[in-house]
């Protein structure tokens, strides 16, 4: 199947300082990435939708300002957690679909970033 | 807005007892698609269904979809160590945003 990679895997940073989390799709292009947050033994939540060349959509509830994501290739999307704080450690993982393929909507998943804030 | 919930949120099984685990949408869903994410991995497509009272089967594993197209389940038939993970319903609206389940979290005693 697809490849999706993210890096890094685990990030510790302190408190009010920004962390960079980048998806990449090795192995095809992806016009749409999706970024979740998964809390402990729980469900993945949508954060955006990030879209090539254009601006992310942002699923209700989550900030844009600080969850900023960039999409400027269509084999990169990245999501900056800015002046980060320590609710906001969390399992983050990116996805994407790829076009034409034989199940519809299938998604390949990045291996997801442990972000700590201290 | 859609919703996607699944159940049993947990369940422990004796190795060679089945498991199945339900899952039900608010609205009518184009196909669902069920996930398998081992502990400390990433969510892993397992299957995805499309049609009304479709069946599929992966060796072990059994997938259903409802008639309505609004509920799916998935069985295990003799579990086993390797089958330890949660598994995530996650239904696709129409060309909308895939929603997961809250997962059901699988623990196979040996």
């Amino acid at each position: 199947g697809a490849v999706v990679s993210q890096h890094p895997s685990w990030v510790i940073c302190k408190s009010g300082t920004s962390v960079k989390i980048e998806c990449r799709s090795l192995d095809f292009q992806a016009t749409t990435m999706f970024w979740y947050r998964q809390f402990p033994k729980q469900s993945l939540m949508l954060m955006a939708t990030s879209n090539e060349g254009s601006k992310a959509t942002y699923e209700q509830g989550v900030e844009k300002d600080k969850f900023l994501i960039n999409h400027a290739s269509l084999t990169l999307s990245t999501l900056t957690v800015t002046s980060a704080h320590p609710e906001d450690s969390s399992f983050y993982i990116c996805s994407a679909g790829v076009a034409g393929g034989p199940n519809t909507g299938e998604l390949f998943f990045g291996e997801g970033s442990r972000l700590t804030v201290l | 807005g859609q919703q996607v919930m699944q159940i049993p949120q947990y369940q422990h099984v004796q190795e060679g007892e089945d498991f199945t685990t339900y899952c039900n949408s608010s609205t009518t869903l184009s196909n669902i698609q069920w996930y398998k994410q081992r502990p400390g991995g990433h969510p892993v497509f397992l299957i995805q269904l499309v049609k009304s009272g479709e069946v599929k089967k992966q060796k072990r594993l059994t997938f259903q979809f409802g008639e309505a197209k609004k509920n799916s389940s998935l069985h295990i038939t003799a579990t086993q160590t390797t089958d330890v993970g949660t598994y995530f319903c996650a239904g696709d609206e129409y060309g909308n945003k895939l929603v997961f389940g809250a997962g059901t979290i699988l623990r196979v005693k040996s």
